[in-house]
Order: structure tokens, then sequence, then C-alpha cells
């Protein structure tokens, strides 16, 4: 069975840092382009980053280009979001999800609360 | 970017009855090498993360009841709920992996009537 779970989200200041991860199991992940999308609560879906299988390709969203990084370890079966000089903007769940024509397998999202 | 469109941003059905969501992209999705609109469905339930119904515009994913079903192509498409159930009040969205970045309409709200 396909599972992603997301790890890392929590309260962070403004300006602040953190990494969240995205382990998956129940299929060969080093196969798969993987995406990080957000969802400000009660808000709509917005597209992040993603990476392609071995992690030479990653593409960004304008609004986190420059201050995240995605990455993978394909050896962990993890995806990682780097997310630095983070602004009360990114509060959001973000999901990782697995792409598979679209977007075919989600996590169930961990919250990132950025406030002083 | 390419904008995605959803209209009506709610909508309330009787329960039996047909559900219909439009999405309109800002430019086409269908690839003309592969015939192919790159356009997919989803649905989210409050709490939950969203669950891929529809891709290719019309193709339903494994397990999703046969009630759903999309159409369209080029930059107009829908989704349509031929009898609603009780279990189908979600959030639906509307999504373009024709480029990056892949763009979400702002989500269709489905209730009971």
């Amino acid at each position: 069975e396909v599972e992603l779970v997301e790890s890392g989200g929590g309260l962070v200041q403004p300006g602040g840092s953190l990494r969240l991860s995205c382990a998956a199991s129940g299929f060969t992940f080093g196969t798969y382009w993987m995406h990080w999308v957000r969802q400000v609560p009660g808000k709509g879906l917005v597209w992040v980053a993603h990476v392609n299988t071995d992690g030479s390709t990653t593409t960004y969203a304008d609004p986190v280009k420059g201050r995240f990084t995605v990455s993978r370890d394909n050896a962990k079966n993890t995806l990682y979001l780097q997310m630095n000089s983070l602004r009360a903007e990114d509060t959001a769940m973000y999901y990782c999800a697995r792409e598979m024509v679209t977007f075919d397998y989600w996590g169930q999202g961990t919250l990132v609360t950025v406030s002083s | 970017d390419i904008v995605m469109t959803q209209s009506p941003d709610s909508l309330a059905v009787s329960l039996g009855e047909r559900a219909t969501i439009n999405c309109k992209s800002s430019q086409s999705v269908l690839n003309s090498s592969n015939n192919k609109n790159y356009l997919a469905w989803y649905q989210q339930k409050p709490g939950q993360p969203p669950k891929l119904l529809i891709y290719w515009a019309s193709i339903r994913e494994s397990g999703v009841p046969d009630r759903f079903s999309g159409s369209g192509s080029g930059t107009d498409f829908t989704l349509t709920i031929s009898t609603l159930q009780a279990e189908d009040v979600a959030v639906y969205y509307c999504q373009q992996y024709y480029s990056s970045p892949y763009t979400f309409g702002q989500g269709t709200k489905l209730e009971i009537k």
C-alpha cells in the first residue's frame, strides 16, 4: 500500500527555517517524480516545488524560489523541503504528493505556522 | 502561468440529482502531439488531503465510482456527478499539469440541498 507521511512542521518565527520530510513506502520511490503542494487552511491548493527521480532537476513556484529547496534521498525513501527565510504568508498545510501522470497519492500533510 | 477558473464557487444539489462543475483554463492544456488534455480533478473532504478522481480530463482513477465523469477539451472542462450521494459532499478542484507551475482552480464547494 502506498503511503506518504510528512513531518517537520511546527511554529517558527518570521525569518526562520524548517525542514519538512516525507517518508514514502509501498512503492519504488526512486522511480517517481515527487512534489510539494501547500494549502492555507480554508483556502485552495498551491503547487510549491517538484524534483525528478534522481534529484538532479528541481522546479519551484515563484513565491518560494530562492528560499525553498526540494531534495530527496532515494536510499532512505524520503523527500525533503528545506524552507528558509520564512514569511507569514508561508503559513499553510504542506503536502507531499507522488506524480503518476499527475498527483495520484498525497500524504496527510504537516502544518507550518510562521508567526512571532 | 495558466490560470484555472472554476464555476460555480459553491453548489447545492439534492441527493440523487446531477451535479456539474466547470473549469476553464486561460490557455489550452491540449497537447496536440498526443491529443491528451493535461487536466485533472480532485476531491477534498474536510481534514483530508485531496484525492485524485479524474486525469487526462476524462479517465477515472482506479476505485473512483462511475457516477463521476470528466469531459471537455482545450480550455473548457466539466466534472459531472450523475447521481449525488451524501459522501460526495466535498470541495472539488481542477488542475492543469500541462506546464509548470501546475495550477489549480479555486475550488467548488458541493453541498446537499
